[in-house]
């Protein structure tokens, strides 16, 4: 069982560049979300779906879009990266109910 | 607004003996609390979650925590550390007051056990 798969692990990219980040789920969870992490600041929500065809804003939604087609995948769009934007991301997945998240492995980025 | 603080950036021990990784929360209704470890260049792993029920939580490797309303902390705890416990902590709150039901993210601790 994969469970969540990002990519890419990591990417050096320039500023003014389009981005996306894959997160692809194969456990069925209706739940979706995209994190940031930094060091002192732990892990922020980007955005999140709460189910296909639904987005909603996160904690720092502001340089990222997403979208939700189907169930399985929820791919973070950077429509033009700025350095600000360098960070480890993280894609997770989960149920309505109030257990646990499941997170991939990551995807850092660098913005040159 | 829900909140968690963990109030130490580092905690040192050494091999053998107990640990202990504060955690204080702050949530409107019921709170569902849970523990992250991240080891380097990883994702996070789950450790264990309170929900409803008895106080003291068991989760994997033989970590522990234990949910006090009155002090709003979810201290998560270890009778005996090991070396290949060190790593990043986190504890984290699910939200159920937004529409997005996240979880909302300490800081990190830090652990680091000594041989």
């Amino acid at each position: 069982i994969a469970g969540i798969t990002q990519a890419p692990t990591s990417q050096i990219l320039a500023a003014g560049r389009r981005m996306t980040l894959r997160c692809t789920q194969d456990m069925r969870h209706n739940a979706m979300y995209w994190y940031r992490q930094d060091l002192g600041l732990g892990l922020r929500l980007i955005h999140y779906s709460n189910t296909a065809g639904t987005t909603g804003k996160g904690e720092v939604p502001d340089g990222y879009s997403v979208s939700r087609a189907n169930t399985d995948d929820f791919p973070l769009t950077l429509a033009s990266a700025v350095p600000s934007q360098t960070s480890v991301y993280f894609c997770a997945s989960g149920t309505a109910g109030p257990g646990e998240l499941f997170f991939g492995e990551g995807s850092r980025l660098t913005v040159l | 607004a829900q909140s968690v603080a963990q109030p130490e950036d580092q905690v040192n021990v050494a091999e053998g003996n107990p640990l202990t990784v504060k955690c204080t929360y702050s949530v409107s209704g019921n709170p569902y609390l849970f523990w992250y470890v991240q080891y380097p260049n990883r994702g996070l792993q789950f450790l264990l979650k309170y929900i409803t029920g008895d106080n003291l939580v068991k989760g994997s490797y033989g970590f522990e925590a234990e949910f006090n309303k009155s002090q709003t902390s979810f201290h998560l705890k270890k009778p005996s550390a090991l070396v290949s416990d060190s790593a990043l902590y986190f504890c984290a709150v699910r939200d159920f007051n937004q529409a997005g039901t996240a979880l909302i993210f300490g800081k990190g601790t830090t652990l680091s056990v000594s041989s």
